[in-house]
């Protein structure tokens, strides 16, 4: 069982151009998320997903998108790179149930630097 | 103010002490509380959960909850250097569906 992986690891991208981060859960778990993390500002949410079909928006949306046509995959969007969106982004999941949260779960995350 | 505050350390323990890091609140029908440890360069592990108030153990860790309060801490015993990370505090929000981190708290257990 893998858990959660991303893809890529890490990456080098130019600003102006578009990119997809790749997140896949094996776990069934219903909701996920994307925060990204940089130095003096925390874990910040970008997207999450209830529920396949289903995405809302974080605390820093702009610039990003998200679709969840599955379970299993929450692939992250960056239409057009710019530099303020160099970090490392992290995936999470979490099995939805009962009244309380759930655990949540993060992959092992994308480093990415946009020049 | 934040919603979730920790002191940002670094807290430094010598080895075999027990290190204690706090965390507060400002929501109060939050109901489910995590720490996560994090190792430089890595992503967030989770080490714990509580839901109710009191204390609830797990080997070295020992998480205690006071809703009232608006307190949860953690405290590590036996405190080893592979202890040594950021530790982040995580709360739900009031709508229940996602997790509100603190800043972390960075420890540091010296030899």
């Amino acid at each position: 069982i893998a858990g959660i992986t991303q893809a890529p690891t890490s990456q080098i991208l130019a600003a102006g151009r578009r990119m997809t981060l790749r997140c896949t859960q094996d776990m069934r778990h219903n909701a996920m998320y994307w925060y990204r993390q940089d130095l003096g500002l925390g874990l910040r949410l970008i997207h999450y997903s209830n529920t396949a079909g289903t995405t809302g928006k974080g605390e820093v949306p702009d610039g990003y998108s998200v679709s969840r046509a599955n379970t299993d995959d929450f692939p992250l969007t960056l239409a057009s790179a710019v530099p303020s969106q160099t970090s490392v982004y992290f995936c999470a999941s979490r099995k939805t149930s009962g009244s309380y949260f759930g655990e949540q779960f993060f992959g092992p995350g994308t480093r990415l630097t946009v020049l | 103010q934040k919603e979730v505050e920790q002191n940002s350390g670094p807290l430094s323990v010598p080895e075999g002490a027990i290190a204690s890091l706090n965390c507060t609140y400002s929501d109060r029908v939050s109901q489910s509380f995590f720490w996560y440890r994090q190792y430089s360069g890595k992503s967030p592990e989770l080490i714990m959960s509580i839901y109710s108030n009191g204390d609830k153990e797990d080997g070295r860790f020992t998480a205690q909850l006071n809703k009232a309060s608006q307190y949860v801490s953690l405290l590590i015993r036996d405190s080893q250097p592979s202890d040594s990370a950021t530790y982040l505090c995580a709360v739900n929000n009031n709508a229940g569906n996602m997790l509100t981190f603190g800043g972390g708290t960075r420890l540091m257990v010296k030899p």
